[in-house]
């Protein structure tokens, strides 16, 4: 298809452990944020790239999380010693440009879920 | 600090009826609004933005209006079908001018047949 595509759809693991969560956004976008979405909340913005630039990423929420666009394309967002808190669903999102006054594509998201 | 905010977690209403869902907002510095819904197990979808110089847009039986001295928008869905039941997210841009969106913490809506 030709929207947002985000690796693995379900993600469980346990206490400790290192994710890895992938997303390939629209063909030509050039701006990806991610996203982290807890149960009865909004979207919560983590990191957004221009190209292979982390161009903003206050809202990482710690040095566990670290997230790569290398080859200006496909992210990964990565999370190390993974904690009980981290379980949520993380989406990815792309758009033509990043200073735009227009809508964000999502993709459907990865649901994290740390034992 | 919550810049954007729902404040009603959920919202039921009659087929055919409006729903009315609203948003506030704590920066009057905000340019614009969007409105996004979401399915479970799907990604928001873009539905409906608002540039802070207008009070008001429409777009088939979505408006959104804009009061900006209340710092509050509001989404009304008319008539409200069925297939309108999903969350719905109010948005605002954040800081920096990177595109990136602050979001509300959604009203699940629920339009009964």
């Amino acid at each position: 298809g030709a929207g947002v595509s985000q690796t693995p759809s379900n993600k469980v693991t346990e206490k400790g452990k290192y994710v890895e969560l992938r997303c390939d956004p629209i063909s030509g976008h050039t701006a990806l944020y991610w996203y982290r979405q807890s149960l009865g909340q909004g979207p919560e913005f983590l990191i957004y790239f221009q190209g292979t630039g982390a161009a903003d990423d206050s809202g990482l929420p710690n040095d566990r999380f670290f997230a790569v666009r290398p080859e200006g394309s496909v992210s990964t967002l990565k999370i190390q010693r993974t904690e009980r808190g981290d379980s949520a669903v993380y989406l990815c999102a792309s758009s033509p440009g990043g200073s735009n006054t227009g809508e964000l594509f999502f993709g459907e998201g990865s649901r994290l879920t740390v034992l | 600090d919550q810049q954007v905010k729902q404040n009603s977690p959920s919202l039921s209403v009659q087929e055919g009826r409006i729903s009315i869902l609203n948003c506030d907002y704590t920066n009057s510095m905000f340019d614009y609004f969007l409105w996004y819904k979401k399915y479970p197990a799907e990604g928001p979808t873009f539905l409906i933005s608002i540039s802070s110089i207008k009070d008001k847009n429409e777009d088939g039986r979505f408006t959104v209006f804009l009061n900006k001295s209340a710092k509050h928008l509001s989404l009304h869905i008319v008539p409200s079908q069925p297939g309108d039941s999903a969350v719905y997210f109010c948005a605002a841009p954040g800081s920096g001018n990177t595109g990136k969106l602050i979001f509300g913490q959604g009203t699940t809506l629920q339009v009964k047949p």
